[in-house]
């Protein structure tokens, strides 16, 4: 069974710091990576993923995230916060099967103080 | 006009009735998904389809059925509501990238 971990409940990070929200995960095979970011009151929108090719994958919004594959990491970073990334992130995985479904963790609530 | 649109965006219910919660897609996808999302608990998949004659349960399957009418509507159902299923709903649609676009979501409360 494929499962996700973000080992945070919550991230507390100042505005114009760099932050770095985790993820680890368990699949068989190679996996399909994802982050999706949830605002207050709204569904979740797709910021990056990863398939394969280069480890370093660049998302929407100015973040991205790094695929480590003996770590079976995939964190989700950004240069430079802003206070308007405050916001519910999930990372979530698949087996890349074809007919695999995402499996998704159980969010991490970034705080980007002013 | 949105993508995924879920009907109604917000419920209440008693305990005992019988729910429907309505998904329509545009985006052409084949693939399906009800989810639901509790604090602390992430997403957590109910049921999925991966074509209209597909249907399949997800982890949280009990006490919920769906019915895919069209490629587009995918409904779901709680046939006898119970407290614990208070949480917000989501549907999803997929390609065949598994890159999922979701609804904005039904907030459900049981009483």
């Amino acid at each position: 069974a494929q499962s996700v971990a973000q080992p945070e409940d919550q991230v507390n990070v100042a505005e114009g710091n760099p932050l770095t929200v985790k993820c680890t995960y368990s699949v068989s095979g190679n996996p399909y990576l994802f982050w999706y970011v949830q605002y207050p009151n709204r569904g979740l929108q797709f910021l990056l993923k990863y398939i394969t090719g280069d480890n370093l994958v660049k998302g929407s919004y100015g973040f991205e995230a790094e695929f480590n594959k003996s770590q079976t990491s995939f964190h989700l970073k950004k240069p430079s916060a802003l206070v308007s990334d405050s916001a519910l992130y999930f990372c979530a995985v698949s087996s890349h099967s074809g007919y695999s479904t995402l499996t998704f963790g159980k969010g991490t609530m970034l705080l980007v103080s002013p | 006009d949105a993508d995924v649109t879920q009907t109604p965006r917000n419920r209440i219910t008693k305990t005992g009735k019988r729910i429907m919660l309505e998904c329509s897609q545009t985006k052409g996808h084949d693939r399906m998904y009800w989810y639901r999302q509790d604090p602390g608990l992430g997403l957590r998949l109910i049921y999925y389809s991966f074509d209209v004659k597909d249907i399949n349960k997800g982890e949280i399957s009990d006490g919920y059925s769906v019915s895919r009418q069209a490629q587009a509507k995918f409904s779901l159902s709680l046939e006898s509501a119970i407290p614990n299923q208070t949480a917000l709903y989501f549907c999803a649609t997929a390609g065949q990238d598994e890159k999922l676009f979701f609804g904005s979501g039904t907030q459900l409360s049981v009483l």
